[in-house]
């Protein structure tokens, strides 16, 4: 089937650090891979995305590489601020699947100064 | 880019009463909508799926009865939550798709607390 495995939190670093989120996936198709970002008390907004293999999405310093032989999308950051403090999803979608998503379990990261 | 609204972003209510939440797609036309669940500090479930002018989709476990959804148009899906209980209070976000893109566009979300 079609899932996702996502690096369980919360993650606490420290302004400037280097962040990683690791998340795997599943899919019976070719899947889309997505990070969403949820602020406190808001709903989800795309971070990034990446359709194809080998493909790099990047936003806002984010970046994550759609790796099809490890199946996965890890997150990345070279340097974290306190604006970037929020839950980040990562998503999946499948073709087959009518536009159904398939979110991780969710990432809390906070950045303290 | 692509705009969800929601409404309203947070609503009260007694044990009882049914409450209406709004989905509106602003600059595109939403062919399939999503209404999702978020306990906190949890991921979020899928409850259902809604395409315009048909029967929404309810993933197991969800009471259909409970929580109505209508897709009257390519622009507006709403949920309203019947009879509402304090074990419904909750984060409910809706998240809607044009025909054939790619990427789901989200509402900010609606906290309801039933008292």
């Amino acid at each position: 089937g079609n899932s996702v495995t996502q690096m369980e939190g919360p993650v606490t670093l420290s302004e400037e650090a280097f962040l990683t989120i690791n998340c795997t996936y599943t899919a019976t198709g070719y899947p889309s891979l997505f990070w969403y970002v949820q602020y406190p008390g808001e709903g989800l907004q795309l971070l990034l995305k990446a359709t194809k293999a080998d493909d790099k999405g990047s936003n806002k310093g984010f970046e994550a590489t759609y790796r099809k032989e490890t199946t996965s999308f890890h997150l990345e950051k070279g340097s974290v601020q306190v604006s970037d403090s929020a839950v980040y999803f990562c998503a999946l979608s499948v073709s087959n699947t009518g536009n159904q998503f398939y979110f991780g379990t969710g990432t809390s990261l906070t950045v303290i100064p | 880019g692509a705009v969800v609204s929601q409404h309203p972003s947070r609503v009260i209510c007694k044990s009882g009463t049914s409450v209406k939440i709004e989905c509106r797609s602003l600059d595109f036309q939403a062919t399939t909508m999503f209404w999702y669940r978020q306990f906190p500090k949890q991921s979020l479930m899928l409850m259902a799926t809604s395409n315009e002018g048909s029967k929404a989709t309810y993933e197991q476990g969800v009471e259909k009865d409970k929580f109505l959804i209508n897709h009257a148009s390519l622009t507006l899906s709403t949920l309203t939550v019947t009879s509402a209980h304090p074990e419904d209070s909750s984060f409910y976000i809706c998240s809607a798709s044009s025909s054939g893109a790619n990427v789901l566009t989200f509402g900010a979300g609606s906290r309801l607390t039933v008292l």
